[in-house]
């Protein structure tokens, strides 16, 4: 069965210090890979996604992706983490023949220290 | 401007009562979709629509109703049966093609008393 694990339910960096979110998942090919970022109490948005091409990949608010096929791993960084990327972090796949529907992993909860 | 729209942002409700949840969007998306959110559980599927007129069934669908009648809307009832209604709800909604990005709404916090 298809399944998303994102090891780390919550992490807590100093602002200004590098960050890493592991997610692994469980998929027969490669899926479409996704990271979405959650304020508390709002709706989810899209940081960044991949499915073919460079490994690694760019996404909004400074943030990048690596893709390690050997893995099965999408990690999510950032070099310098601000007080406002305080949020929950979640990761999501897509295969082909889900009937459009994502599998989510249970989210990765960031505390930023000042 | 183009969005998804669910009102309201909070919403009581006592046991026993039939509650509906709004969801609206004018992306001219053809699938949306019901989450819901609760501490440490991640998202969970209850409906999703990838068309007018037809829907399924997702992960937790039991004590809940959908309807899609128009593209943009698809309300969510949480009925009576539910046994467990107080929660965070999330609708999202994409155009139906693989690898699109969904796009969520504000989300609505049900409290049953």
């Amino acid at each position: 069965a298809q399944s998303v694990t994102q090891p780390d339910i919550h992490i807590t960096v100093s602002e200004g210090a590098s960050l890493e979110l592991r997610c692994n998942y469980s998929y027969g090919a490669t899926p479409y890979l996704f990271w979405y970022v959650q304020s508390p109490g709002q709706g989810l948005q899209l940081l960044l996604k991949y499915f073919s091409g460079d490994t690694l990949v760019q996404g909004i608010k400074g943030f990048e992706a690596e893709f390690k096929r050997s893995q099965s791993s999408f990690n999510l960084r950032k070099p310098s983490v601000h007080w406002s990327d305080a949020a929950e972090y979640f990761c999501a796949v897509e295969g082909a023949g889900n009937n459009r529907k994502l599998i989510w992993g249970l989210g990765t909860s960031l505390a930023v220290n000042p | 401007d183009g969005g998804i729209t669910q009102s309201p942002k909070y919403l009581f409700r006592k046991e026993g009562q039939n509650v509906t949840l709004s969801c609206e969007q004018n992306l001219n998306h053809d699938a949306m979709y019901w989450y819901r959110q609760d501490p440490g559980q991640g998202l969970r599927l209850i409906y999703y629509s990838q068309i007018v007129n037809d829907f399924q069934k997702g992960d937790i669908a039991e004590g809940y109703s959908v309807s899609r009648e128009k593209k943009e809307s698809f309300p969510l009832t949480v009925t009576s049966a539910q046994k467990n209604p107080t929660a965070f709800y999330l609708c999202a909604s994409r155009m139906d093609r693989y690898g699109d990005t969904q796009y969520f709404g504000p989300g609505t916090r049900l409290t049953v008393l």
